[in-house]
């Protein structure tokens, strides 16, 4: 029962350097997001895949691209970090499909705190 | 384009009594749904309530109701009952067309004894 599993969990960049975030999920969902949570602005979408094969830029994409490698798996790389992508990074799958009205509840995964100094 | 709302940054509540958390949003789409979240100090995200807009009764889970006014645009979450673990951040989210989901900055809830 892993559910939606990001790896690192923590990680601290020097400005300019590039990471990867790596998310898979074993719920057979179609749907993954990436989301940033930074004190007192909640959750705020930077990339999402309703479907496997798709992307789509959220509220906050600049300085981020994601790769939806496959059905289980969604990447997400800052090419040249900056101080300004310091945040706490999660992870969300759900079972709605593309133009799907179920519940579709988000599943989250444990996140991943990035610090860039 | 899609927006929610939260106006509260902090609310506190006496052990045992209800308290509602405020969300309003806005969307242009016909179908939408509506989502409350809890994130406890530990961090990990909780799904509490799901709230459709088509769905004609308000959504109840347990001690938790979600007060739907559709023609106002809110989605109140009412936790009845408080315990002192409720003490955490709650997150309202809508999610509308292509099935992206948006979240509201949060309240954080302090349940008192």
């Amino acid at each position: 029962n892993a559910g939606v599993t990001q790896t690192p969990k923590f990680q601290v960049l020097k400005t300019g350097q590039s990471m990867t975030l790596q998310c898979a999920q074993d719920m057979n969902h179609n749907s993954m997001y990436w989301y940033r949570q930074d004190p007192g602005m909640g959750l705020r979408l930077i990339y999402y895949s309703a479907s496997e094969g798709t992307t789509d830029k959220g509220e906050v994409p600049n300085g981020y691209n994601v790769s939806r490698l496959n059905k289980r798996e969604f990447s997400l790389r800052l090419e040249s970090a900056a101080p300004s992508q310091t945040s706490v990074y999660f992870c969300a799958s759900s079972e709605a499909e593309w133009g799907g009205q179920g519940v579709g509840e988000l599943f989250f995964g444990e996140g991943s705190r990035l610090t860039v100094l | 384009a899609q927006k929610i709302t939260q106006t509260q940054p902090g609310m506190f509540v006496q052990e045992k009594e209800a308290v509602t958390l405020d969300c309003t949003y806005d969307t242009s789409d016909p179908s939408y749904g509506l989502f409350w979240y809890k994130q406890p100090s530990s961090g990990e995200m909780i799904f509490l309530i799901y709230q459709g807009s088509y769905d004609q009764q308000n959504a109840t889970e347990g001690r938790y109701s979600l007060n739907f006014q559709k023609a106002r645009k809110s989605a109140n979450l009412v936790i009845s009952a408080s315990q002192l673990g409720d003490s955490a951040m709650y997150f309202c989210a809508m999610r509308g067309g292509y099935n992206k989901l948006i979240f509201g900055a949060g309240t954080r809830l302090a349940v008192h004894p």
